[in-house]
C-alpha cells in the first residue's frame, strides 16, 4: 500500500535560515507529488507539485522542492524563513489512477522564532 | 483563479438537528471532493464526485449525505450526528482531465461543533 512519511512532526527555526521538510513516500512506480500548506484553522493552499521532468520544482512563497527517485524523497525547501511561513506543512501522493486519492502524510508543524 | 468557497465557515449543531454544508467552484472543474480533518491530524477522504456521479465512498456513516446538484456545487448534509463528528470539513476540486496528473484545490474549510 502506498504511504507518506514526515518524519519530523515539529520543527522550529529562526526567521532567516534556512528550512528543509522532509517526506518520504513508499510507492512502486513514479507517484504525483505534491506539498501544501495550512495555516491555523485554514484550508489547504498548494505550494508546488511534481508530476514529470524537471525533478527540482518551484513554487510559491519562495519554496522549492527536489524528487529524488532513489531516496523516494520530497522534501521541501527555502532559503530563508519568513515569520508568516509557520504553519502545518503536509506532503501528499497521488498515485495517477482514476480514483483521484489523495494519500497525505502526518504533516510537520513549522514554529519561526524571531 | 483557483478559489473553491464553503459556507458557513462555522457551524454549531445539536445532535438531533439537520443541517448541510456547501461548497463552490467556478473553475469548471469536475471532481469534487470531502474531507474530515480532526486537530493535529491530515486530511481523510470522505467522498469523491465525478461527473456529479458519486465515484469514492470511504465507508462513511449514513449520518453523512453528500449531494452534487451540478459541477459547480457540492453538499454535504448533516443528520443526526456526535460529538466526535466536530471537525474542520474541507471541500477541494479538480479537473478530472482522466490523465491521471489530478491538482485537487481546497476550500477554507467549515469548522463544524456538535453538541
Amino acid at each position: 500500500a502506498q504511504s507518506v512519511t514526515q518524519p519530523d512532526i515539529h520543527i522550529t527555526v529562526s526567521e532567516g535560515a534556512s528550512l528543509e521538510l522532509r517526506c518520504n513516500y513508499s510507492y512502486g512506480a513514479t507517484p504525483y507529488l505534491f506539498w501544501y500548506v495550512q495555516s491555523p484553522g485554514q484550508g489547504l493552499q498548494l505550494l508546488l507539485k511534481y508530476f514529470s521532468g524537471d525533478t527540482l520544482v518551484q513554487g510559491i512563497k519562495g519554496f522549492e522542492a527536489e524528487f529524488k527517485r532513489s531516496q523516494s524523497s520530497f522534501n521541501l525547501r527555502k532559503p530563508s524563513v519568513h515569520w508568516s511561513d509557520a504553519a502545518e506543512y503536509f506532503c501528499a501522493v497521488d498515485h495517477g489512477g482514476a480514483t483521484n486519492k489523495l494519500i497525505f502524510g502526518t504533516g510537520t508543524l513549522l514554529a519561526v522564532q524571531p | 483563479d483557483t478559489e473553491v468557497t464553503q459556507t458557513p465557515k462555522h457551524l454549531v449543531m445539536g445532535m438531533t438537528n439537520k443541517k448541510s454544508l456547501k461548497c463552490e467552484q467556478h473553475m469548471g472543474h469536475r471532481a469534487m471532493y470531502w474531507y474530515k480533518q480532526k486537530a493535529k491530524k491530515p486530511p481523510e477522504l470522505m467522498f469523491v464526485y465525478s461527473y456529479e456521479k458519486l465515484s469514492i465512498n470511504e465507508s462513511v456513516p449514513s449520518r453523512f449525505s453528500p449531494e452534487c446538484p451540478n459541477s459547480s456545487l457540492l453538499n454535504l448534509h448533516l443528520h443526526a450526528l456526535q460529538p466526535e463528528d466536530s471537525a474542520l470539513y474541507l471541500c477541494a476540486s479538480s479537473q478530472d482531465s482522466r490523465d491521471g496528473q489530478e491538482t485537487q484545490y481546497f476550500g477554507p474549510g467549515t469548522r463544524l461543533l456538535v453538541l
